[in-house]
């Protein structure tokens, strides 16, 4: 069965504590990417890996930490730098037709702030 | 800065009737456009994409792209209680990277 799976579906993190979300994917995708959602907010993207052993920063990826050392996974780490963390976060995968990237979404993470 | 726009809703429309959600983008140079469905608490889910000006079909759904006015839309044809979900609209600007800009998403609620 083909997929994006993310764990945990909910996760609580206490202040000053490092807390890593996962991310796998057997699709096959080159590119992964990792979104966060804020309520009425449109989706921001955090960090993007187009290959293994290499990612570039987003828009807000300060707080946040990731790596890509297997095609199939890339987990986002929200580091206790990040002041503001309680949101949905979305990680993604992406395959090339030819005359661009289709972005698949998981299930998504709903990080609360205890 | 790059931008993709969408009236917020929420768009309210009986059950068996025409939906029609838009979307404007303001950098001329990208390239290709996507209709994401979210139902509340879920994630977002690919219905449609489009790359060339004109009108793409499947099933309900229509996505209409007029790159000159920098406009998309997404029509959905008899809609069904079961629509009602925000919907997303978001623009690749190019590049090899493959990232996407999206709006904030219209609301849209079918009333049976």
């Amino acid at each position: 069965d083909g997929g994006i799976t993310q764990s945990p579906k909910y996760l609580f993190r206490k202040e000053g504590q490092n807390v890593t979300l996962s991310c796998e994917q057997n699709l096959n995708h080159d590119a992964m990417y990792w979104y966060r959602q804020d309520p009425g907010q449109g989706l921001r993207l955090i960090y993007y890996s187009q290959i293994v052993n290499d990612f570039q920063k987003g828009d807000i990826a300060e707080g946040y930490s990731v790596s890509r050392e297997k095609k199939e996974s890339f987990p986002l780490t929200v580091t206790s730098a990040q002041k503001n963390p309680t949101a949905f976060y979305l990680c993604a995968s992406s395959i090339y037709s030819g005359v661009g990237e289709t972005q698949y979404f998981g299930p998504g993470t709903r990080l609360l702030v205890l | 800065q790059k931008e993709v726009e969408q009236n917020s809703g929420p768009l309210s429309v009986p059950e068996g009737a025409i939906a029609s959600l838009n979307c404007t983008y303001s950098d001329r140079g990208s390239q290709s456009f996507f209709w994401y469905r979210q139902y509340s608490g879920k994630s977002p889910e690919l219905i449609m994409f489009i790359y060339s000006n004109g009108d793409k079909e499947d099933g309900r759904f229509t996505a209409q792209l007029n790159k000159a006015s920098q406009y998309v839309s997404l029509l959905i044809r008899d809609s069904q209680p079961s629509d009602s979900a925000t919907y997303l609209c978001a623009v690749n600007y190019g590049g090899s990277q493959g990232n996407l800009i999206f709006g904030k998403g219209t609301k849209l609620s079918v009333k049976p």
